[in-house]
């Protein structure tokens, strides 16, 4: 993997389901991976920011895994609502990038 | 506590142009960050700035410019604009540099190119 890609590109679930997305980025020179949540006429939400191989982050009913080894991470929404609508972008600093480099994003659509 | 704010929200300019925008990131944040945002493509980095100093520049042509001033407040700029510059542009601040700081992003300027 040479830059950040995210999949799928977008999604659309029931309210109460659970769902899963997935991000891949380069696994050599690790520093650091994010994600954000990204609402219509909004701007970006910091979710979690991830160090440590094996890190978990929680918050509220979104959860996060890191795998640096292997280079991806998984975001979890646990029962998803309708304001969990929104694209979630995650972002890494590592390879040959001197900055923290963003996925094209993961559309999510929760229907009521 | 004020969020960070980018003026001005939208903005219409003509081929030829030069245009500045303006970011004030969050009392206390000394980073600052540019990104572009075209429709289909993701945020793609411009510059960051830590402490009145360019820390990284991306893959833009020289057009695109920046500075941050001492009270962290930063301003890009693009001379000869381009159709192909219409784009959300969003300034992004954080506590300190590099990546292990959450960014806050401001809401961005919607630039136009006719």
């Amino acid at each position: 993997i040479l830059n950040v890609e995210q999949s799928p590109q977008s999604l659309h679930v029931q309210e109460g389901d659970s769902t899963n997305f997935t991000c891949s980025f380069p696994s050599s020179n690790f520093y650091a991976l994010h994600w954000y949540r990204w609402e219509t006429a909004k701007s970006p939400e910091a979710l979690f920011v991830m160090t440590l191989n094996g890190d978990e982050k929680k918050k509220g009913r979104i959860s996060a895994t890191l795998n640096t080894k292997e280079g991806y991470s998984y975001l979890y929404i646990k029962g998803s609502q309708p304001e969990d609508s929104a694209t979630y972008l995650c972002a890494s600093l590592s390879g040959s990038a001197r900055q923290l480099t963003f996925g094209s994003g993961t559309q999510l659509t929760v229907l009521p | 506590k004020a969020g960070v704010t980018q003026t001005p929200r939208y903005l219409i300019k003509t081929r030829g142009q030069q245009v500045t925008l303006s970011c004030s990131p969050i009392s206390g944040h000394r980073s600052v960050s540019w990104y572009q945002q075209t429709p289909g493509q993701g945020l793609q980095f411009l510059f960051e700035y830590f402490s009145e100093t360019q820390r990284n520049k991306g893959n833009f042509p020289g057009r695109f410019s920046g500075r941050q001033f001492s009270n962290s407040r930063s301003e890009m700029n693009v001379s000869t604009l381009e159709l192909g510059d219409s784009a959300l542009y969003l300034c992004a601040s954080s506590p300190g540099q590099g990546p292990y700081y959450g960014y806050t992003f401001g809401s961005g300027t919607r630039l136009t190119v006719v």
